[in-house]
């Protein structure tokens, strides 16, 4: 079946550095790739889709220079929580797109100390 | 603008008891409806989805959901609960325009199963 990879699965970064957060399709291609961020015993709420060779799409309330996206190649799509700050700290998980519906990475909790 | 409503953040059943889990949805549209179940620390893994043809839909381990156009609702059921199924679940819709289409996602409800 489609697999999806995320990496890591979790980090811990000081505050004012940058971690960078990978998605791969491993057995697909991924036009769309959507991120998203959790809050503890909260729901999923939608950042921004990426799409391969162009530039992502946010949400409403996302800053997009600190939340950079790039996807570079129909299998990678990273996202880079920039100049991190505690408040950052959250569970992000990927999701690629596929005609027969959405795969979902594993998630990465960020913890910005 | 598409929504769901997922009724009872939390839900405790005995084990081999039924499972009944609410999610109501708003759509301009005829939508696409999905049950996700996510165990902690973990991703969302698809347990079902409808996408117009059979109004009855079943999934994996055991669960099926039904869809009812008259009640805007898409309730997740399982006749028999297992203490694996101790999980947090949501109800996502998306618009059917592609791969492109996002998913809306309910505030989730936290299946507990006791002895």
């Amino acid at each position: 079946g489609a697999v999806v990879s995320q990496h890591p699965s979790w980090v811990i970064c000081k505050s004012g550095t940058s971690v960078k957060i990978e998605c791969r399709s491993l057995d697909f291609q991924a036009t769309t790739m959507f991120w998203y961020r959790q809050f503890p015993k909260q729901s999923l709420m939608l950042m921004a889709t990426s799409n391969e060779g162009s530039k992502a799409t946010y949400e409403q309330g996302v800053e997009k220079d600190k939340f950079l996206i790039n996807h570079a190649s129909l299998t990678l799509s990273t996202l880079t929580v920039t100049s991190a700050h505690p408040e950052d700290s959250s569970f992000y998980i990927c999701s690629a797109a596929r005609v027969s519906g959405y795969t979902f990475g594993s998630g990465t909790r960020l913890t910005v100390v | 603008a598409q929504s769901v409503t997922q009724l009872g953040s939390h839900v405790s059943v005995s084990e081999g008891a039924l499972v009944l889990l609410r999610c109501n949805y708003s759509s301009s549209v005829p939508p696409y409806l999905f049950w996700y179940v996510q165990y902690p620390n973990q991703g969302l893994q698809l347990l079902l989805k409808y996408t117009s043809a059979a109004t009855l839909v079943k999934g994996i381990n055991g669960f099926e959901a039904e869809f009812k156009k008259s009640e805007t609702s898409f309730h997740l059921t399982k006749p028999s609960a297992h203490m694996s199924d101790a999980a947090e679940y949501f109800c996502a819709v998306s618009d059917n325009t592609g791969t492109a289409s996002k998913l809306t996602f309910g505030t989730g409800t936290r299946l507990q199963v006791t002895l």
